[in-house]
C-alpha cells in the first residue's frame, strides 16, 4: 500500500514561531507538493520538488520555504508563522512523469495562536 | 499558465439522483492531463480517474462517467443515483506537458440527503 505521512494531525503554534511540517513517502516519488486547503479557496499550491534538493515555487509561495535533502522526505517550512497561516496543509506525492496520479497525506491542521 | 474553475462551489440532491459537476480548465499545452479527487469528510484525497489530452474517450466506472470535451476545454463528472456515500468534496486537476506542477480547482460540495 502506498503511504505518504505527515508527521502531525494537528499543531498549535504561536504567532512567531518557525514551524517545520514534514511529509515522508515511502514509494521512491520523484514528485512531491505542499499544498494549503482553505474553505470556498480550494487546494493551493505552495511549493513542489521534483528531485531532491530541486524545488520550484507554486502559486502562494510567500512566507513559506521548503526542503528536499532525501527523496523520501519533504519539509514545508513557515519562518516566522501568522495568524493568517492558520490553515490545512496536505502534503503530496507521485512518479515522473506528470500522467500519474498523485497520493495525499491525511493533512495537517495548523492553528496559529 | 494552468487553470481549473470548477464554478460550483455547493450541491444538494436528494438520494438517487443523478449529478453533474462541471470543471473547466485553461492550459496553453496541447499535451496535458487532467485528473478528479474525492475528498470525503475524513479529510485524505483519493484519486478518482486520469485523462490525458490524447484520450477523448469518455469513461465509466460503475455510477461514475466522465465526459471529455477538448472543444469546451471541459472535463464534467457525472454520478448516476446518487449515494450518501458520495458526500464529499470533489476537486478536479490539471498538469501540463512537460511540467510536474499539478493544479487544483477550488473544489465542489456534494451533499447526499437521505
Amino acid at each position: 500500500d502506498v503511504k505518504v505521512t505527515q508527521s502531525s494531525r494537528y499543531l498549535v503554534k504561536r504567532t512567531g514561531e518557525k514551524v517545520f511540517l514534514e511529509c515522508v513517502q515511502d514509494m521512491d516519488h520523484e514528485n512531491m507538493f505542499w499544498y494549503r486547503q482553505d474553505p470556498g479557496l480550494g487546494l493551493r499550491l505552495i511549493y513542489f520538488s521534483y528531485d531532491v534538493k530541486m524545488k520550484e515555487k507554486g502559486d502562494i509561495p510567500e512566507g513559506y520555504s521548503v526542503s528536499r535533502e532525501k527523496k523520501e522526505r519533504f519539509s514545508l517550512i513557515l519562518e516566522s508563522a501568522s495568524t493568517n497561516q492558520t490553515s490545512m496543509y496536505l502534503c503530496a506525492s507521485r512518479v515522473e512523469p506528470g500522467f500519474t496520479e498523485a497520493f495525499f497525506g491525511q493533512g495537517t491542521r495548523l492553528t496559529v495562536v | 499558465a494552468q487553470k481549473v474553475t470548477q464554478a460550483q462551489t455547493e450541491i444538494s440532491v436528494v438520494e438517487k439522483e443523478d449529478v453533474t459537476l462541471d470543471c473547466v480548465y485553461e492550459t496553453r499545452d496541447t499535451t496535458y492531463y487532467l485528473f478528479w479527487y474525492k475528498q470525503p469528510p475524513s479529510g485524505e484525497l483519493v484519486f478518482l480517474i486520469r485523462r490525458n489530452s490524447f484520450d477523448e474517450q469518455n469513461e465509466i466506472s460503475g455510477r461514475y462517467s466522465w465526459n471529455f470535451q477538448k472543444s469546451t476545454s471541459s472535463f464534467n463528472f457525472t454520478i448516476t443515483a446518487s449515494q450518501v456515500v458520495d458526500s464529499a468534496v470533489y476537486f478536479c486537476a490539471l498538469t501540463q506537458g512537460g511540467s510536474e506542477k499539478l493544479v487544483f480547482g477550488k473544489g465542489m460540495k456534494l451533499t447526499v440527503n437521505p
